[in-house]
């Protein structure tokens, strides 16, 4: 079955420090991955994409096709990171719909 | 330039009524997509548009829901009868031809509510 995971549905750290929001999948292929992230009051946005393997705003994501993960990272948090985040993937043929996770809400204390 | 539109934005009806919520896309995107985001839920996929044709309308939870896109650009989702359970928010996203490189660019939602 196609699947995401996001175990975590609140995150808190202080500002400053590290923040890895966790995201597990479930494929037969090799899927894209996306994060998306929601802020207060904003819609949904495209944060980054596995195949561009760019830095966007300071967070990265490694895909582990191993561990079948794509966990987002960023090494000092931000009060403005604060946000809903969502991990989605799209499949390798047919319609490329997304299937997202459940999402988790980052917030970063000041 | 303008981004995905969703109208309305919120929408408030009774059990039983039937209700339509409309999708303007980014201008020359063929792919357009609808989504349901229950709360606390991520969104789920209810059906695909490329051009006119509905290529997936797997996602569509039964047939009181339908949706069309006769020219290939505004999309309208329609529920008949509604019921309590279809109260959540609609998302649209639209994509320049549907590849799973592209990035999908999602409208602000309609939020529904059935009581």
């Amino acid at each position: 079955a196609q699947r995401v995971t996001q175990p975590e549905k609140l995150l808190s750290v202080f500002k400053g420090a590290p923040v890895e929001l966790k995201c597990n999948y479930s494929y037969s292929g090799s899927p894209e991955l996306f994060w998306y992230v929601q802020y207060s009051r904003q819609r949904l946005q495209l944060l980054l994409r596995h195949i561009s393997r760019e830095s966007i705003k300071g967070f990265t994501a490694d895909l582990n096709k191993g561990e079948t993960s794509f966990h987002l990272k960023k090494p000092f948090a931000q009060e403005e990171d604060s946000a809903m985040y969502y991990c989605a993937l799209s499949g390798t043929s047919g319609t490329y719909k997304y299937i997202f996770g459940t999402g988790t809400r980052l917030k970063v204390l000041a | 330039g303008a981004g995905v539109s969703q109208t309305p934005s919120n929408k408030v009806t009774e059990k039983g009524k039937y209700v339509e919520l409309r999708c303007d896309p980014i201008s020359g995107h063929t792919a357009l997509y609808w989504y349901r985001q229950s709360l606390g839920q991520g969104p789920e996929f209810l059906i695909y548009f490329q051009g006119t044709g509905a290529a997936d309308d797997s996602g569509l939870p039964n047939d009181r829901f339908f949706a069309v896109r006769p020219e290939g650009s505004v999309s309208t989702l329609k529920i008949q009868r509604t019921e309590r359970g279809d109260s959540a928010v609609y998302l649209c996203a639209s994509s320049l031809r549907g590849t799973n490189q592209e990035t999908q660019y999602f409208g602000p939602g309609t939020r529904l509510l059935v009581l």
